[in-house]
């Protein structure tokens, strides 16, 4: 079974533009999850979409945003790029229960200069 | 204070020796506690998942909680080269939403 697939796997971006990044999970896995990892801050839990919708969200400004399709493919959106957005950003996904593990992708790394 | 503490080491120990990584937290809610180990430019691969207090064993890992102290711990057994990676704690309520430690490295010298 294939596992999480992010796209692409390296962005480098300047200050004020805006990035989206994508996230296919696991075949039959419904929930999508969005995470930034910094040297700085470490993993940090950005949100959850399950069945289209943003189940649960973490302490992130409004710039950060996602959806998710019919597909249980996600997408997250970064407006207006700030340097400190440079990260790793990487999707977990799972089968939606809420009990479940949560399976990473190898991340997209994104670099705002 | 952060929710999960974890120290980031980095840790270096001869290989075969027997390495212990630990975290405590503060959060008295977490139900449910994980392992995970990355390699540089990868993503994090989950070793271990517990839900209870007590030992679980895979193999050359033992994951162990103790909800009354808030501290839990992986212990590798004759720890390889190729164990040489960041292990991150991660516990979560119920959802899954996801805390982390700040993630401990991990050198195991040949």
């Amino acid at each position: 079974k294939a596992g999480v697939t992010q796209t692409p796997r390296y962005l480098i971006k300047t200050r004020g533009q805006q990035v989206t990044l994508s996230c296919s999970p696991i075949s039959g896995h419904r929930s999508v999850s969005w995470y930034q990892q910094t040297p700085g801050q470490g993993l940090q839990f950005l949100f959850e979409y399950f069945s289209e919708t943003q189940r649960n969200k973490g302490n992130f400004p409004g710039r950060f945003s996602g959806r998710q399709f019919s597909n249980s493919r996600s997408e997250m959106n970064v407006s207006t790029l700030e340097l400190g957005d440079s990260a790793l950003y990487l999707c977990a996904s799972s089968l939606g229960g809420g009990e479940e593990t949560q399976y990473f992708g190898p991340g997209t790394r994104l670099l705002v200069l | 204070q952060k929710e999960v503490e974890q120290d980031p080491g980095p840790l270096s120990v001869p290989e075969g020796a027997i390495v212990s990584l630990n975290c405590t937290y503060s959060n008295s809610a977490f139900q449910y506690f994980m392992w995970y180990r990355q390699y540089s430019r990868k993503g994090p691969e989950l070793l271990m998942y517990t839900y209870s207090s007590g030992n679980k064993e895979d193999g050359r890992f033992t994951a162990q909680v103790d909800k009354s102290s808030k501290y839990i711990s992986l212990f590798i057994r004759d720890s390889q080269p190729s164990d040489s990676a960041t292990y991150l704690c991660a516990m979560r309520e119920y959802g899954n939403k996801l805390v982390f430690g700040a993630g401990t490295i991990l050198r195991v010298k040949s």
